[in-house]
């Protein structure tokens, strides 16, 4: 069965600082890799989405790689902002297995 | 464009009570998905389908029931609530598939006493 691992669970970081989130799975075969934001009491927003094919995506300031190989995914955050304060959920295998997420806040 | 609606956003149950999860989605999206979330965890998926007239079981479907009569409507049926299902439901959509992007509802609140 696949496991998914978001460490750490939570984050603060001050305003302006670079970060990286890790997602971590058992199983090679995830198929895709999707990040999302989850705000409170929010449903998921879907950030990026890096296929079976692909290596990494980019967003704006998001970056987010995958290595099947080591069964690791980061999602990169460039000059962070409050506006980043959230959960954020790696998923794999066409969003059949979700991570228990990262609660990152960004300190003005 | 209302996206994915979910109705009730809270509810309390008791212990053998019976209720509908409402989900509609108004995109024509093909494929629809049931989520639980429990506290500080990730997303479980319940039950998903890939079109009208076809459901197919998730990671954790014991519990519960769908049926998708329309494409735009997918109900999550819990019969004999237990405290155990108390948790956040989520339902989402995507036109064919994760490819194609997820829009997720805003998600119910559900408390079995």
């Amino acid at each position: 069965k696949q496991e998914v691992t978001q460490i750490p669970a939570a984050l603060s970081v001050p305003e302006g600082e670079n970060l990286v989130l890790n997602c971590s799975f058992t199983d090679s075969a995830i198929y895709n890799l999707q990040w999302f934001r989850q705000d409170p009491g929010k449903g998921l927003t879907s950030l990026l989405l890096i296929q079976s094919s692909q290596r990494e995506q980019t967003s704006g300031r998001l970056n987010a790689s995958l290595d099947k190989s080591s069964g690791r995914s980061t999602l990169y955050i460039a000059a962070s902002q409050p506006g980043d304060s959230a959960t954020y959920l790696c998923s794999g295998a066409n969003n059949l297995f979700f991570g228990t997420g990262t609660r990152l806040t960004v300190i003005p | 464009n209302a996206g994915v609606t979910q109705t009730p956003k809270f509810r309390i149950l008791k212990i053998g009570q019976s209720m509908t999860l409402q989900c509609t989605q108004d995109m024509n999206h093909n494929y629809m998905y049931w989520y639980r979330q429990d506290p500080g965890m990730g997303l479980k998926l319940i039950y998903y389908s890939v079109g009208a007239g076809i459901t197919d079981k998730g990671e954790v479907p014991n519990g519960y029931n769908v049926s998708r009569s329309t494409t735009e409507d997918f109900p999550l049926r819990l019969e004999l609530a237990a405290p155990s299902q108390t948790s956040v439901y989520f339902c989402a959509s995507s036109y064919k598939g994760v490819t194609y992007g997820y829009t997720f509802g805003s998600g119910t609140r559900l408390t079995v006493v």
